[in-house]
């Protein structure tokens, strides 16, 4: 069935610095791409996301960029701040499935002052 | 505007009680889920509602039962709890599919 793998499971960063988190799904037919930011017993909140007709998008210090011949995409924080520590989740979900999405198993940031 | 409302926050069962997680909200979306968060695990897919009147089984439906009872409330309902869930569980909504989720606060339910 539908799988979305992500890597790695931690990272840890210099403040300043920039991090990458990679995801690989497995149905070709997926369309939506969205990544979630969850801080320690919060809910999950949505940071950014990417359409299949779209190679990248950006929104300040954050992007996402989709290779679709290879199934996957990239999470990249630049100018990493403490406040970016968090456990951060992508996830894929694709037309005519009600919507649902298949989530990575995590990432846990941390930005160290 | 409270956005996707679940209740109780926090819940301890025996092993064999029933409950049901009410979740309610009021953006008006037509798509609602279930998904429960263990450590390593990410988020899982319990049950979803792609629209008012319809429910669908996710990657881990067994064990559970959901309702859609309008619009706004999908409840999620333990009718014999095991301690395998043991779990966070979390509610949330969308305008429709493929946009993004609203969650819900969540519930921490331990089964004893």
């Amino acid at each position: 069935g539908e799988n979305v793998e992500q890597h790695p499971s931690t990272l840890s960063v210099q403040e300043g610095d920039s991090a990458v988190i990679k995801c690989t799904y497995s149905d070709s037919a997926s369309n939506y791409f969205p990544w979630y930011k969850q801080e320690l017993g919060k809910r999950p909140q949505l940071i950014i996301d990417i359409r299949s007709n779209v190679g990248e998008k950006k929104d300040q210090r954050i992007a996402v960029t989709l290779n679709k011949t290879a199934k996957h995409f990239s999470l990249h924080i630049t100018e990493t701040q403490p406040e970016d520590s968090a456990v951060y989740f992508c996830a894929a979900s694709w037309d005519n499935q009600g919507g649902k999405l298949i989530f990575g198993q995590g990432t846990e940031l941390s930005v160290k002052p | 505007n409270a956005g996707v409302t679940q209740t109780p926050k926090f819940q301890v069962l025996k092993t064999g009680q029933s409950m049901t997680l009410q979740c309610a909200q009021d953006m008006n979306h037509n798509s609602m889920y279930w998904y429960r968060q263990d450590p390593g695990m990410g988020l899982r897919l319990i049950y979803y509602s792609a629209s008012e009147g319809t429910t669908d089984k996710g990657e881990v439906p067994n064990g559970y039962n959901v309702s859609r009872l309008n619009k706004r409330e999908f409840s999620l309902r333990l009718e014999s709890a095991a301690p395998s869930q043991t779990s966070v569980y979390f509610c949330a909504s969308s305008v429709q599919g493929n946009y993004g989720y609203t969650f819900g606060s969540g519930t921490r339910l331990t089964v004893v």
